[in-house]
Parts: C-alpha cells; structure tokens; sequence
C-alpha cells in the first residue's frame, strides 16, 4: 500500500522559509522512474507544479519560483523536503506531495497523492 | 511557457448524462496528458494517463482521446459520485502545467 504524508506549520510568517516534509511508503525512491513531487492549490484556485526530485536525484523546480525553491530526498528515511524561502501571503495553499510514476505508454503521471497540508503565510 | 486551456470552467448535467471536457495545449504534447478527479477538501486522484489509459480502479464509464494538441475526457454516464472538479496536465514539458479545472455540478 502506497500512502504519503506532508508535515510541516500551518502558519508562516511573511518573508519567512517554510520546510514541508513528505513521509511517505509502499514505495522506494530508488527505484528507477519513479519521482517526488510538490503541488500547491490556493484556497479556490486551480492546482500548481512547483517542485519534483527523481530516483537518480535529478530535480525539476517551476521556472517562475525557482530562486526561492529547494527540494531533496532522503531515501533512508522515505522522506523529500521543499523548503520555499521569502513566503508571502499569496503562497497561502494546500500543499500537496504526490508520486510520479513514468508509465510504459510514456509520459509521467502523479498517481499517489498525501491528503495535503494547509500553509496560512501571515503576519 | 506551455498553457493547457480546460473547457469549460463550469458544467452542469444529469444523473446519467453523458459529458465531455476539453484540454487544449498551446504546442503539441504528444500524449502526455493526465487527468485528475478533485472533490472538495481532497486530493486530487488520477483518472486517465497518457491521454487514453484508464488508471487501475477508475471505473471503465471514464475514457480519454486526443486530436493532435486537443484531448477529451468523457463520462459516459454521470454517476452522483461523479460531481467533482476535473483538471488536465501536461507532463511533456518541465511544468507540468494544470489546467484551470472544470466543475461538474449536478443539475
């Protein structure tokens, strides 16, 4: 059974760094195609990529936020970190980790997801 | 930067109708084409991958196509439980871009 989990505050201050943690099992980061990601969703908004670290350690982050993000593995521990640095009140979101899987059809989907974990960024 | 345009943002239906939305890249994707299913308060679950394929567990009424840059999903007949937000994403290019999301509101 493949499950995650996201932890980290639930409020952050403005100009802040927050460090969210997914925990996550059923699975290993090793193992090759596989990936983690971060999603976030803005109370009412559509979903937003932000962040993904492969098997092989390779990292993708989003173009327009990536001076402000960092994500590693710890494959020891079955955990991937995102810090996002200089918080402001318009990152308040749910924050989401999820699986990546490369299917044999091509392409990557996330197919396991946390249940999220609401960041409120204000003073 | 690659935009992915879900139409339409809104949509209500029936119980047992049949309903189709649509996802339009700006460049071509090939078929790296998910969709989501998103009920309120939860996680979004993967219903289709690659554009057509069917993820394990997802009932066979879910189907998706594509035309070129176009891609369609299709729920041959609205279940209740079908009422949720659908999202589309690229994983084509680094991005991974959403879509804005169709709600699927009973009428």
């Amino acid at each position: 059974q493949i499950t995650l989990k996201e932890s980290g505050p639930t409020l952050v201050k403005p100009t802040h760094a927050l460090t969210l943690t997914c925990t996550f099992s059923g699975f290993s980061l090793t193992t090759t195609g596989v990936g983690v990601g971060w999603i976030r969703q803005p109370p009412g908004k559509a979903l937003e990529w932000l962040a993904l670290i492969y098997w092989n350690d390779d990292k993708r982050y989003r173009l327009s936020l990536k001076s402000r993000l960092t994500i590693t593995k710890d494959t020891s521990k079955n955990q991937v970190v995102l810090i996002m640095t200089n918080m402001d009140p318009v990152d308040t979101a749910t924050y989401y980790c999820a699986r990546l899987f490369t299917s044999r059809r091509g392409g990557e989907n996330f197919d396991y997801w946390g249940q999220g974990t609401l960041v409120t960024v204000s003073s | 930067d690659m935009q992915m345009t879900q139409s339409p943002s809104s949509l209500s239906a029936f119980v047992g109708d049949r309903v189709t939305i649509t996802c339009r890249a700006s460049q071509s994707i090939i078929s790296h084409l998910n969709w989501y299913q998103q009920k309120p308060g939860k996680a979004p679950k993967l219903l289709i991958y690659a554009a057509s394929s069917l993820q394990s567990g997802v009932p066979s009424r879910f189907s998706g196509d594509e035309s070129g840059t176009d891609f369609t999903l299709t729920i041959s007949s609205l279940q209740p439980e079908d009422f949720a937000t659908y999202y589309c994403q690229q994983t084509y290019t680094t991005g991974y871009t959403f879509g804005q999301g169709t709600k699927l509101e009973i009428k």
